[in-house]
C-alpha cells in the first residue's frame, strides 16, 4: 500500500543534542512537508520540499534543518538550536501542480527532549 | 499572507445530532483551495473534504458538507448525523492556486460526540 512513513514514533533526546526524524514516501508525490504541532494547537510549517535538491524555509525553519536529496524521502533534523523542541511532528506529501489534491500525512513523530 | 480562524476551540454534540464547525480565512487570493482535515487522538491526519474558491456548488463527501460562502470568507463544516467515532481535532486549511503550494491551517476545534 502506498503511504507515507515516519519513524521512530516516540523519540527522547538530551537537550544540545541534534536529532533526525525520517519521512519517506512511495506516492511518488513531487512536494514535501514538516509540519510542527504543539498540544492544543494547529500545525505550522517548518520546511517543504517541490522537487527534488530544492526546498524552502517555512514559518517556523529557525533551529530546524531539511534535505531532498531523493524524491521519496525528507528528513527533518532539529539541532541544538531550537529553543523549544518538545513537540508532534508531521510529515506530508502532495502532488506538485495539482492545487486540488489533499496533503497526505505520515503518523507522526512525537519528540521529547529533556 | 493567508490566515485561517477557527473559533470554537471546543464543541460538545449529542450522538445523531448534526454539528457546524466554523471555519473564515483572510486571503487577498482570488483563486484558492479549503480543506478540512479530522485528527483523532492518535494523532494521524484524515483528509476529508475540499472545496475549490471557484466551485459553484457546495463540497459534499458522505456524511460531510461545506458550507462555503465566498463573499463572507467562510467554510464551514457540516457533520450531518454525528458518531462516537466523529470525536476528534478538526483543522480548517488553506492553499493559494498560485505559487508554493503550502497548506495553512487554523487552530482547531475539538468535537466531543456524547452518547
Amino acid at each position: 500500500d502506498g503511504g507515507i512513513t515516519q519513524s521512530p514514533k516516540y523519540l527522547f533526546r538530551k537537550e544540545g543534542q541534534n536529532v533526525t526524524l525520517s519521512c519517506e514516501q512511495n506516492l511518488n508525490h513531487d512536494a514535501m512537508y514538516w509540519y510542527r504541532q504543539d498540544p492544543g494547537q494547529g500545525l505550522r510549517l517548518i520546511y517543504y520540499s517541490q522537487i527534488v535538491n530544492d526546498f524552502q524555509k517555512g514559518d517556523i525553519a529557525e533551529g530546524y534543518s531539511v534535505s531532498r536529496e531523493k524524491k521519496e524521502s525528507f528528513p527533518l533534523t532539529v539541532t541544538s538550536a531550537q529553543k523549544n523542541p518538545t513537540a508532534f511532528y508531521l510529515c506530508a506529501s502532495s502532488w506538485k501542480s495539482s492545487y486540488n489534491s489533499p496533503l497526505h500525512f505520515g503518523n507522526g513523530t512525537r519528540l521529547t527532549v529533556t | 499572507a493567508q490566515k485561517i480562524t477557527q473559533t470554537q476551540p471546543g464543541m460538545f454534540v449529542q450522538e445523531k445530532e448534526a454539528v457546524t464547525l466554523d471555519c473564515t480565512y483572510d486571503t487577498s487570493d482570488q483563486s484558492y483551495g479549503l480543506f478540512w482535515y479530522k485528527q483523532p487522538s492518535s494523532g494521524e491526519m484524515i483528509f476529508l473534504i475540499y472545496q475549490g474558491s471557484y466551485d459553484e456548488q457546495n463540497a459534499t463527501e458522505g456524511r460531510y458538507s461545506l458550507n462555503f460562502q465566498k463573499a463572507r470568507k467562510s467554510a464551514n463544516l457540516v457533520i450531518s448525523a454525528s458518531q462516537l467515532g466523529d470525536s476528534a481535532m478538526y483543522f480548517c486549511a488553506m492553499r493559494r492556486i498560485q505559487g508554493a503550494q503550502k497548506l495553512v491551517f487554523g487552530q482547531g476545534t475539538r468535537l466531543t460526540i456524547n452518547p
